[in-house]
């Protein structure tokens, strides 16, 4: 049950350099989209987040597009730093009334080199 | 900055035995989740909890687990007798009543053996 899927289990880019995360969905029901970094042996923390009634939101080095008809969503970080070295997980939110419970994706290892 | 805590950061069990993982959520926050991830696996939605019910559970939450609110600040998850396959990170999470957005604790690492 892959409802939201991160295809790329890791990436690994230069300082300074742009990072695009991609996440993909298959559940049309979905409204609202999340990015979370994850460092070791720490609970997720909430980075940026989009409706589905637009298909950008910016946030200081962080950018997340939404392409509704694609079902895919991108995070962009720029420019990126080695202190953003974590796992990025994208999740969704189902139209409201669902008790806004996450769906995770698998998750994608960002290693920003020096 | 408010925070979600959690304790024990870990927990090892014997197959059978009952363990509580406690949380102490955001204090203003009304909803109130648990998930786990599995090594290696994605992070699962357990369950849910508003008005001091279960608003909604996963296949996941069987008649093992249970979740309670004893207090205004405490959310707790039972497990009444641990399997194996209970081994996991276990995360709590709250959130306010107008945003979307989920506060995760650090989890705790249950290890059953």
């Amino acid at each position: 049950d892959q409802q939201v899927k991160q295809n790329s289990p890791s990436l690994s880019v230069q300082e300074g350099r742009i990072s695009i995360l991609n996440c993909d969905y298959t559940n049309s029901m979905f409204d609202y989209f999340l990015w979370y970094k994850k460092y070791p042996a720490e609970g997720p923390t909430f980075l940026i987040s989009i409706s589905s009634i637009k298909d950008k939101n910016e946030d200081g080095r962080f950018t997340v597009f939404l392409n509704k008809s694609a079902k895919h969503l991108s995070l962009h970080i720029v420019p990126s730093q080695p202190g953003d070295s974590a796992v990025y997980f994208c999740a969704a939110i189902p139209k409201i009334g669902s008790n806004y419970k996450l769906t995770f994706g698998k998750g994608t290892l960002l290693t920003v080199n020096p | 900055e408010p925070e979600v805590t959690q304790t024990p950061s870990h927990q090892v069990t014997q197959m059978g035995q009952e363990v509580i993982l406690r949380c102490v959520p955001i204090s203003n926050h009304l909803y109130f989740y648990w998930y786990r991830q599995i090594l290696g696996q994605k992070v699962e939605f357990l369950v849910s909890f508003y008005n001091n019910e279960i608003s909604e559970k996963s296949e996941i939450f069987d008649d093992q687990f249970s979740v309670e609110r004893p207090d205004g600040s405490n959310f707790t998850l039972k497990i009444r007798s641990t399997k194996l396959e209970d081994s996991a990170m276990y995360f709590c999470a709250s959130r306010g009543g107008l945003l979307y957005e989920q506060y995760f604790g650090p989890g705790t690492r249950l290890t059953v053996t």
